[in-house]
């Protein structure tokens, strides 16, 4: 099956640094890519769609140059926190997309940031 | 809000008992899709039943969709105590895009 890999899966950075997030399919190119924020027993809220070689587009209400993402290859997509502060400690889970008709979504494991 | 309404928000029962849980959503979509997720981890899914489809059935899952009513119930037959975890229904809009529901936390005790 389609496998998504995050990595880091957990970092503790300081404020004001800048982390990045990285979304790999592993074994299918992904023409989309999607990344979500996960407040604890809160829901996913999706943050940004990204296409390869493409601008991503944010959801209302996320700073585009807060979350930077890029989207360099089919099967890479990163997410970088710039200027960190706690309140964006949170889960971020990225999906893959392959078009095969209907946009199935393949999650990664999650990237577990924490803003000291 | 995007975000579609789950109920209940938290769901505790024996082992050997069914769980039901509801979604209801606001726009018209492309289909609808279930997911799991155990505490702290990356999301798992369980199933997917398009705008067209009204029932689906799964191993011990039988997921239902009324696009009059705007709503989809997820139903797991015989649980387990394995079962326990967030359940969260998603909505999929043009371009691919997920909108989750507030999910679900079920509990099965054994």
């Amino acid at each position: 099956g389609a496998v998504v890999s995050q990595h880091p899966s957990r970092v503790i950075c300081k404020s004001g640094t800048s982390v990045k997030i990285e979304c790999r399919s592993l074994d299918f190119q992904a023409t989309t890519m999607f990344w979500y924020r996960q407040f604890p027993k809160k829901s996913l809220m999706l943050m940004a769609t990204s296409n390869e070689g493409s601008k991503a587009t944010y959801e209302q209400g996320v700073e585009k140059d807060k979350f930077l993402i890029n989207h360099a290859s089919l099967t890479l997509s990163t997410l970088t926190v710039t200027s960190a502060h706690p309140e964006d400690s949170s889960f971020y889970i990225c999906s893959a997309s392959v078009m095969s008709g209907s946009y199935e979504q393949y999650f990664g494991p999650g990237t577990r940031l924490t803003v000291t | 809000s995007q975000q579609g309404e789950e109920d209940p928000q938290a769901l505790s029962i024996q082992e050997g008992e069914n769980a039901t849980m509801n979604c209801s959503y606001k726009t018209s979509i492309n289909n609808l899709q279930w997911y799991r997720q155990n505490s702290g981890r990356g999301l798992v899914h369980l199933i997917l039943i398009r705008s067209n489809e009204r029932e689906k059935h799964s191993g011990r899952l039988r997921v239902t969709l009324d696009t009059s009513k705007k709503s989809s119930s997820l139903l797991i037959t015989a649980s387990r105590a394995a079962d326990t975890a967030s359940y969260f229904c998603a909505t999929e809009r043009p371009g691919g895009k997920l909108i989750f529901g507030q999910g679900t936390e079920l509990s099965v005790k054994p």
